[in-house]
Order: structure tokens, then C-alpha cells, then sequence
């Protein structure tokens, strides 16, 4: 099956300032790649999504972007705010409707 | 719509006790799935059925657990009997073909003592 690894597992950055989060994926047939935000005590909820046709995505302050030859994908979220701050979770879907998920960044955003 | 519901949100439970989770996808969605996730193993998919249909339950941990979705508006888990280490967040999620995303509920936290 699909194996998703995402890193860092923790992120601390300043407020202003851009987080990068990376996940890399194993199998070449995922074809769906979206990016979940989950705050403390609460539901993952979608954020951004990408396909694998495209190579790169954006959405006001986030953006996803591809690499099919290298089987990675990242999440950029610049002029970080205090309310980015939760844990953002990567998956992958091979065709068939179940997410293989990746272990997860808690971000922080520092004021 | 009011989105997926789950129910309950909270439930302790003692070692071998039976437990049942309850799950209300979006109307209209044919895929409703289950997860657990814990800060050891993150999120998990635990099964998923589509038109009522369990797909692919590979992710079940083992006999203890079942699920069964008996019409489109309610699906369950059952834990029997209950062990510590079942303690985690169970969370639904459903979507429909056309769709990519899914939608989360809010997620039952199970302790079992």
C-alpha cells in the first residue's frame, strides 16, 4: 500500500514569517494530494488540495506544490498568523477513495 | 446540512466492557470511512464501506473490532471486548464519488481504563 512520510514533526516560526512542510509519498499511481488542518480538539478540515496533472496550486496565503519524478509534494504557508498554529496533515490517495495520511506537523506560530 | 455526526463524543469505558460508536454521514455521500488516531500511530484508517458496502478493512486492528453499516444515514464500531490500548480519537469521515475531499465528524474520544 501508499506509505506517506511528512516532515518536520514540529515547526517554530516567528509570525510573519513562511513554513514549509514536506511529505514525499511511494506510490507513482496517487494521483490526489491534500493538506488537512487539525486545531487542538477538534476535526481535521481540509485546506488545500492538488492532483497529480497539476504542479502547483495556491489559495491566498497557502500553496501546494507537485513533483510526480520525485514523489514528493510540500505545503507553503507564508505571512504566518497566530491562528495557523495546529497540527497540518498530508495525504495521498491512489484511485480509490481512502487517504493514506502522513504522521503530522505541529506548527507553531510565534508572536 | 449539519455535516457528519458522531456519537458520543466522550465515553470512558473499563477493560472488556463493549463499546459502540456511532457515525451520521452528509447526506448523500456513498463512502463513509472510519479512523483512529493517536499520538503514536497518527491517523489510521480503520474501514470503509461505499453504498453501504464495506470496501477494504485491512486497517482493522483485529477481531475485537467490527463495523457495520446497515443504510446510506448510520454507520457503527464496535470494540468487544475493550482493551487500554484501544484508547484513542475515533474519527468518521464521509464523501461521495464526485468529490475529493472528506469531510471529518467530530470524533469520539474513547479511554478505556
Amino acid at each position: 500500500g501508499e506509505n506517506v512520510e511528512q516532515h518536520p514533526s514540529t515547526l517554530s516560526v516567528q509570525e510573519g514569517d513562511s513554513a514549509v512542510i514536506k511529505c514525499t509519498y511511494s506510490d507513482s499511481a496517487s494521483n490526489y494530494f491534500p493538506w488537512y488542518k487539525q486545531e487542538l480538539g477538534k476535526r481535521p478540515q481540509l485546506i488545500i488540495d492538488i492532483r497529480s496533472n497539476v504542479g502547483e496550486k495556491k489559495d491566498q496565503r497557502i500553496a501546494v506544490t507537485l513533483n510526480k519524478t520525485a514523489k514528493h509534494f510540500s505545503l507553503h504557508i507564508t505571512e504566518t498568523q497566530p491562528e495557523d498554529s495546529a497540527v497540518y496533515f498530508c495525504a495521498a490517495r491512489t484511485g480509490a477513495n481512502n487517504l493514506f495520511f502522513g504522521t503530522g506537523t505541529r506548527l507553531t506560530v510565534i508572536p | 446540512d449539519a455535516g457528519v455526526i458522531q456519537s458520543p463524543r466522550h465515553e470512558v469505558t473499563e477493560m472488556g466492557q463493549e463499546v459502540t460508536l456511532r457515525c451520521k454521514p452528509i447526506s448523500g455521500h456513498d463512502y463513509l470511512f472510519w479512523y483512529r488516531q493517536t499520538m503514536m500511530r497518527g491517523l489510521e484508517l480503520l474501514i470503509y464501506f461505499n453504498n453501504n458496502v464495506p470496501i477494504d478493512d485491512s486497517g482493522m486492528p483485529e477481531d475485537r473490532f467490527s463495523a457495520k453499516m446497515p443504510n446510506a444515514s448510520f454507520s457503527t464500531l464496535k470494540i468487544q471486548p475493550s482493551e487500554p490500548r484501544d484508547s484513542a480519537v475515533y474519527f468518521c469521515a464521509s464523501t461521495e464519488t464526485e468529490l475529493d475531499e472528506q469531510f471529518f465528524g467530530p470524533g469520539t474520544r474513547l479511554t478505556v481504563l
